[in-house]
């Protein structure tokens, strides 16, 4: 079982929703991630978190809004989306000793009708 | 520019025989690598890691080999079993604390078969 839980496992929503992925991890990890994995590529970075503060984002769109409630959870809330956002939005986790690999969820297949 | 490649999308091996997965970068700031496994519909697994300050790292299994004159790095799977068949992501960084990130290679579809 992943450590770092992400719901919902499924998501469709059209054009004009206003929908959000949550993501929890309970090993004390002070930073959080978000990645984007379209089919047949590797995760692309999109956000990372520290200490509940971005430091981190990619020249991710706006319709993408991250939100760090606290050390243990980690939002991303989506609007107006493209059918081209449709993809595996992973969440991960990483410990602060040095060269802490990240942990991963098991993402949020998410279609944009 | 995609500093982290695997130039092999897929390989396939016997069961019992060994598998031999490669990654090539190109930025010399990296100073740690990692491979990930990952399944159908899960995220990826971390499997092992090494340090720029070492050439090889062994866990069971699992031994990672890194050249850092070639900027190369290879993962062995020795011996290899059918439920090892998934996709492998070779990953690069520099440790820069909580906010390190990672750079993932392309993938590669490792396929054991019996």
């Amino acid at each position: 079982d992943t450590e770092v839980t992400q719901t919902p496992k499924h998501l469709v929503m059209g054009m004009t929703n206003k929908k959000s992925l949550k993501c929890e991890q309970h090993m004390g990890h002070r930073a959080m991630y978000w990645y984007k994995q379209k089919a047949k590529k590797p995760p692309e970075l999109m956000f990372v978190y520290s200490y509940e503060k971005l430091s981190i984002n990619e020249s991710v769109p706006s319709r993408f809004s991250p939100e760090c409630p606290n050390s243990s959870l980690l939002n991303l809330h989506l609007h107006a989306l493209q059918p081209e956002d449709s993809a595996l939005y992973l969440c991960a986790s990483r410990g602060s000793s040095y060269n802490s690999p990240l942990h991963f969820g098991n993402g949020t297949r998410l279609t944009v009708t | 520019d995609q500093q982290v490649k695997q130039n092999s999308p897929s390989l396939s091996v016997q069961e019992g025989r060994i598998s031999i997965l490669n990654c090539d970068y190109t930025n010399s700031m990296f100073d740690y690598f990692l491979w990930y496994k990952k399944y159908p519909a899960e995220g990826p697994t971390f499997l092992i890691s090494i340090s720029s300050i070492k050439d090889k790292n062994e866990d069971g299994r699992f031994t990672v080999f890194l050249n850092k004159s070639a900027k190369h790095l290879s993962l062995h799977i020795v011996p290899s079993q059918p439920g090892d068949s998934a996709v492998y992501f070779c990953a690069a960084g520099w440790d820069g604390g909580t906010a390190s990130k990672l750079t993932f290679g392309t993938g590669t579809r490792l396929q054991v078969t019996l």
